[in-house]
């Protein structure tokens, strides 16, 4: 199994371009989960997902928004990208209710200039 | 205060030594994870815990859930586990179960 795959690993955006991060999990994971990480913090959760068709706002949502139209995909949209938008993005997925083992994909860096 | 506090946040030891790790929540969990991230690398989990010890190879994790604090102990520590150890928690079901997450402890190994 290939687990979480996310695609691009690096990509650099100019302010106000809009890109698509790709998350895809071929684990028939029902959670998916998009988190950011910033030098020195914690990552923090931008969205998520229990299921297709189904998604909430994280701690930082502002400037993002998310589909849930499969239960493989779960996709991240930058509509217009500011420098703030700068940091790594990791998407991880978990089976379920209940459930609390997480599988992490490996990342992709952004960076906003 | 952030939810959850690790320490050290740096941390430098000599090949063999014996390494703690410490993670302090202040919210209730369903459980807890102890993650591995290399330079420019994924997050891998190497623990997730509800209650009491676990041991994988070189590396122990222990919890006590009344205290509110878990340690992530590397026995006989060598350069390959030099990494950031991140220490997170999950809250319950109407969050999502999601994780929230410490700020990471920076571990270096040296020959």
């Amino acid at each position: 199994n290939a687990g979480v795959t996310q695609t691009p690993k690096f990509r650099i955006l100019k302010i106000g371009q809009s890109m698509t991060l790709q998350c895809t999990q071929d684990m028939n994971h029902n959670y998916m989960y998009w988190y950011r990480q910033d030098p020195g913090m914690g990552l923090k959760l931008i969205y998520y997902s229990v299921g297709a068709g189904i998604t909430d706002k994280g701690e930082v949502p502002n400037g993002y928004n998310v589909s849930r139209s499969t239960t493989e995909d779960f996709p991240l949209r930058l509509e217009l990208a500011a420098p703030s938008q700068t940091s790594v993005y990791f998407c991880a997925s978990r089976t379920g209710q209940g459930a609390y083992g997480y599988t992490f994909g490996s990342g992709t860096r952004l960076t906003v200039v | 205060k952030n939810e959850v506090e690790q320490s050290p946040q740096n941390l430098t030891a000599q090949e063999g030594e014996f390494i703690t790790i410490n993670c302090s929540y202040s919210v209730g969990i369903s459980a807890l994870h102890w993650l591995q991230q290399h330079p420019g690398g994924g997050i891998v989990s190497l623990f997730m815990l509800s209650s009491g010890k676990k041991k994988h190879g070189r590396l122990i994790a222990t919890i006590n859930i009344q205290e509110k604090h878990s340690s992530l102990h590397i026995t006989a520590s060598h350069p390959r586990d030099s990494a950031v150890y991140i220490c997170a928690v999950i809250g319950g079901e109407t969050s999502g179960s999601r994780l929230t997450f410490g700020e990471g402890t920076q571990l270096t190994v040296n020959p």
